[in-house]
């Protein structure tokens, strides 16, 4: 069981607006600015898409965004795409014990 | 631009020990405040961080695995490696060697390709 919970899938239409939480508690998500969001796509490595909570790398595209509201975290998908279908994972700074906690991942699935 | 590269052997036997190596590619591994990180994916699960080992050579571990992990760096080939000790089928999964941010930051880019492990006799 992870750390960090997930919903198991969610899915939208093109164009539309999806949301992934990411549930965690005082001691990890609530606790510290450092939630950052992972793109995966069969086969291939993940893609950081935001780190400490809101900021966006260079070369990720302005629809993926970050925010955080007491120990639950989220991303929004603003306008989905086709090629947004794929596994998303949140992560999550847990202290001086854990360091380190995921989520279990969620499946985006373009209707 | 920074590129890790996984690997080592793809069938490991239960109690032994798995052996994986990361390869990085555009930055030293022995300069600048970042942590060298294996997380792994069980099939069908989500991840799950190993552990990292800084620059300066500090370790770092995940409780669960503590007992039988061992992470280090080799400077001199610019590469980290993850020791796990007796391994059981529960090991089984993809392995990914990535980069942690400076201190006080924590996130992890650029990441491998991932290296599949199982355990099986």
């Amino acid at each position: 069981q992870s750390a960090l919970t997930q919903p198991r899938s969610v899915s939208g239409s093109p164009g539309q607006p999806v949301t992934i939480s990411c549930s965690g508690t005082s001691s990890d998500v609530g606790g510290y600015s450092h939630v950052s969001w992972y793109q995966k796509h069969p086969g291939k490595a993940p893609k950081l898409l935001i780190y400490a909570v809101t900021k966006r790398p260079s070369g990720v595209p302005d629809r993926f965004s970050g925010s955080k509201s007491g120990n639950t975290a989220s991303l929004t998908i603003s306008g989905l795409q086709a090629e947004d279908e794929g596994d998303y994972y949140c992560c999550s700074y847990g202290g001086n014990y854990i360091h380190v906690v995921f989520g279990g991942g969620t499946k985006v699935t373009v209707l | 631009q920074v590129q890790l590269q996984e690997s080592g052997p793809g069938l490991v036997k239960p109690s032994e020990t798995l052996s994986l190596t990361c390869t990085v590619s555009g930055a030293s591994i022995s300069s600048g405040d970042y942590y060298w990180t294996w997380n792994r994916q069980p099939p069908g699960e989500g991840l799950e961080w190993i552990g990292y080992v800084h620059y300066s050579g500090s370790t770092y571990y995940n409780p669960s695995l503590k007992s039988r992990v061992t992470i280090s760096l080799d400077t001199s080939k610019n590469q980290f490696s993850l020791k796990l000790s007796s391994v059981t089928a529960a090991d089984t999964a993809v392995y990914y060697c990535a980069r942690r941010s400076e201190t006080g930051r924590v996130w992890f880019d650029p990441w491998g390709q991932g290296a599949l492990v199982t355990v099986s006799s």
